[in-house]
């Protein structure tokens, strides 16, 4: 069973700043990891999916890297907006295709 | 475009009552997933379907817990006799083929609180 762990619990910042988060997972067997995005009463949307060690993905002002060998991925916001505001969700596959998520990171930019 | 749906959106049972929880994914995606995330928790595998073969249901936490998709296009997960434990948001996901890098689609989810 793989264990993913996502750090911070919860994260409050000012519109403008930057910010990253962390999602710590086994490095045996990895095969995929997925960054989700999930505000409230909306569905969970994708923003990356990231197989190779040393990947760097970007979608406007939010990136994410990856470390497969020592079982970690960051995701980065730079200069972070109101519209951020949301729970990011990281996972890594187990079984078929199905996801072990994390906990995830609950983000809030304040105006 | 089409994504896909979930219903209810919220649901509240009386602790013993049975419910079904409806979840349509994207016309064509051969994948259906079931997640259950409890309050603080992350989602959690419930079941995973190919086409209309469930082929692990390994994360449903009980036998009061069944899930179907006859047609191989809308599933149903139905909770017999729920428990205060059985409170969580209910999330669908369907993926468009088999394999660990494509994309899941979520639906919004069904939020369930039993009294």
């Amino acid at each position: 069973i793989l264990n993913v762990e996502q750090s911070p619990q919860s994260l409050h910042v000012q519109e403008g700043d930057s910010t990253n988060f962390t999602c710590s997972f086994p490095s045996s067997n990895f095969y995929a990891l997925h960054w989700y995005r999930w505000e409230t009463a909306k569905s969970p949307e994708a923003l990356f999916v990231m197989t190779l060690n040393g990947d760097e993905k970007k979608k406007g002002r939010i990136s994410a890297t990856l470390n497969t060998k020592e079982g970690y991925s960051y995701l980065y916001i730079k200069g972070s907006q109101p519209e951020d505001s949301a729970t990011y969700l990281c996972a890594s596959n187990s079984g078929y295709s199905t996801l072990t998520f994390g906990k995830g990171t609950m983000l809030l930019v304040s105006p | 475009g089409a994504g896909v749906s979930q219903s209810p959106r919220y649901k509240v049972a009386k602790r013993g009552q049975d419910v079904a929880l409806r979840c349509d994914p994207i016309s064509g995606h051969v994948s259906l997933f079931w997640y259950q995330q409890a309050l603080g928790q992350g989602p959690e595998f419930l079941t995973y379907f190919q086409n209309e073969a469930q082929l692990d249901k390994s994360g449903l936490p009980s036998d009061r817990f069944f899930a179907e998709r006859p047609e191989g296009s809308v599933s149903t997960l139905k909770i017999q006799r729920t428990q205060q434990e059985d409170s969580a948001v209910y999330l669908c996901a369907s993926q468009e083929r088999e394999g660990r890098i494509y994309e899941q689609y979520f639906g919004p989810g069904t939020r369930l609180t039993v009294t």
